[in-house]
């Protein structure tokens, strides 16, 4: 069974510029989030969809934006790139369904290292 | 604010010893905690979860604690193995949003052989 693939594995972009990372989930889940790591930051949560709907958000700014596609692909956008935006970011999927039922727990892809210069 | 503390960004441990991670949350509206594992340049893996209806989970070597009351959680590692050593991250979310996990920052775990 194939895991979370994210790609690319490493980016290195310019301050100003804008970027987009893809995630493609374990088959059959169909909730995707997104989470940034920093060292001493832990996690940080950017935002969970599910069925193409973004249900939950966390606390950054709306240079950070995401999408899912129908086949639960999901892409996460950042422009007008900071410094302070280098980071692992790292996708995850879980086979949660409907809001309430209990998380399996993620999987998580290895990430995209993103480095601004 | 951080919701979800782990105050030792580092613990080192004996091969064989008990490895105890702990983890402090300061929402009382968590209802599902989680622990991961992370090695580095890959991504966290699920380690093993609890409901705030239980006190204690084990699996395998693994044994997680609640309290309550306290607002703490613990992971135990019973006997701790090299291949231990890794950064474990505990989560937490809430009944009303499952699928949102917050994260702690990490303890890092050295197992010494």
């Amino acid at each position: 069974k194939a895991g979370v693939t994210q790609t690319p594995r490493y980016l290195i972009k310019t301050r100003g510029q804008q970027v987009t990372l893809s995630c493609s989930p374990i088959s059959g889940h169909r909730s995707v989030s997104w989470y940034q790591q920093t060292p001493g930051q832990g996690l940080q949560f950017l935002f969970e969809y599910f069925s193409e709907t973004q249900r939950n958000k966390g606390n950054f700014p709306g240079r950070f934006s995401g999408r899912q596609f129908s086949n639960s692909r999901s892409e996460m956008n950042v422009s007008t790139l900071e410094l302070g935006d280098s980071a692992l970011y790292l996708c995850a999927s879980s086979l949660a369904r409907d809001r309430g039922e209990l998380p399996y727990g993620y999987t998580f892809g290895s990430g995209t290292r993103l480095t601004v210069v | 604010d951080q919701q979800v503390k782990q105050n030792s960004p580092s613990l080192s441990v004996q091969e064989g010893r008990i490895s105890i991670l702990n983890c402090d949350y300061t929402n009382s509206m968590f209802d599902y905690f989680l622990w991961y594992k992370k090695y580095p340049a890959e991504g966290p893996t699920f380690l093993i979860s609890i409901s705030s209806i239980k006190d204690k989970n084990e699996d395998g070597r693994f044994t997680v604690f609640l309290n309550k009351s306290a607002k703490h959680l613990s992971l135990h590692i019973v006997p701790s193995q090299p291949g231990d050593s890794a950064v474990y991250f505990c989560a937490a979310s809430l009944k009303t949003s499952y699928d949102k996990v917050i994260f702690g920052p990490g303890t890092s775990l050295s197992v010494i052989p």
